[in-house]
């Protein structure tokens, strides 16, 4: 059974610096990753989707890693910003999806 | 493009009512699911499907059942409402396929209050 986990579930950083977080997941026979953002209240957006095939993809400040041997996923923040903070959610699509349970970011000001 | 909708957007139900929620996608998505996001538990699958006329459990089937009768349209159902079933609802869709390419796109949610 594939179980995603994700570490922190919650950070807090200043302003201004770069950040890591974390997701592992159990089974690497996974079609894709996705990382998704939510805000309070709201539903979920994607941020960046890194196929099988892929080590990483990047949207802007985001970067987002792929180590399917190693079971493990990270997203990197750049020249974090206060409208960055937000929960955001992994995800590895098997024949379904399965969420990490989320890691909680505030970007103090 | 609406994307996904869901209605209603809130709801408050008394234990033992029933009710049923409306998830609606315009992009001709085969894919589409139900999750629950409870407080320190995530998004848990519900109940999927896989096109129209098609439905399959997730990891937390029991208390709810799904229709697939038009593939833009998947419904969730509630029989016999309980306290447990408080909890906001997310509606999902994607593309199709084994591809890894497709992206799975979310409704805005229904909070749902079992009193």
């Amino acid at each position: 059974k594939q179980e995603v986990t994700q570490i922190p579930a919650a950070l807090s950083v200043p302003e201004g610096e770069n950040l890591v977080l974390n997701c592992s997941f159990t089974d690497s026979a996974i079609y894709n990753l996705q990382w998704f953002r939510q805000d309070p209240g709201k539903g979920l957006t994607s941020l960046l989707l890194i196929q099988s095939s892929q080590r990483e993809q990047t949207s802007g400040r985001l970067n987002a890693s792929l180590d399917k041997s190693s079971g493990r996923s990270t997203l990197y923040i750049a020249a974090s910003q206060p409208g960055d903070s937000a929960t955001y959610l992994c995800a590895v699509r098997d024949d379904k999806i399965i969420f990490g349970k989320g890691t909680r970011l505030h970007i103090l000001p | 493009n609406a994307g996904v909708t869901q209605t209603p957007k809130f709801r408050v139900l008394k234990t033992g009512q029933s009710m049923t929620l409306l998830c609606a996608q315009d992009m001709n998505h085969e894919y589409m699911y139900w999750y629950r996001q409870d407080p320190g538990m995530g998004l848990r699958l519900i109940h999927y499907s896989v096109g129209e006329g098609t439905t399959a459990k997730g990891e937390v089937p029991d208390g709810y059942n799904v229709s697939r009768l038009k593939k833009q349209n998947f419904l969730l159902g509630l029989e016999s409402a309980a306290p447990s079933q408080t909890s906001v609802y997310f509606c999902a869709s994607r593309l199709s396929g084994t591809s890894g390419t497709d992206t799975q796109y979310f409704g805005p949610g229904t909070r749902l209050t079992v009193l």
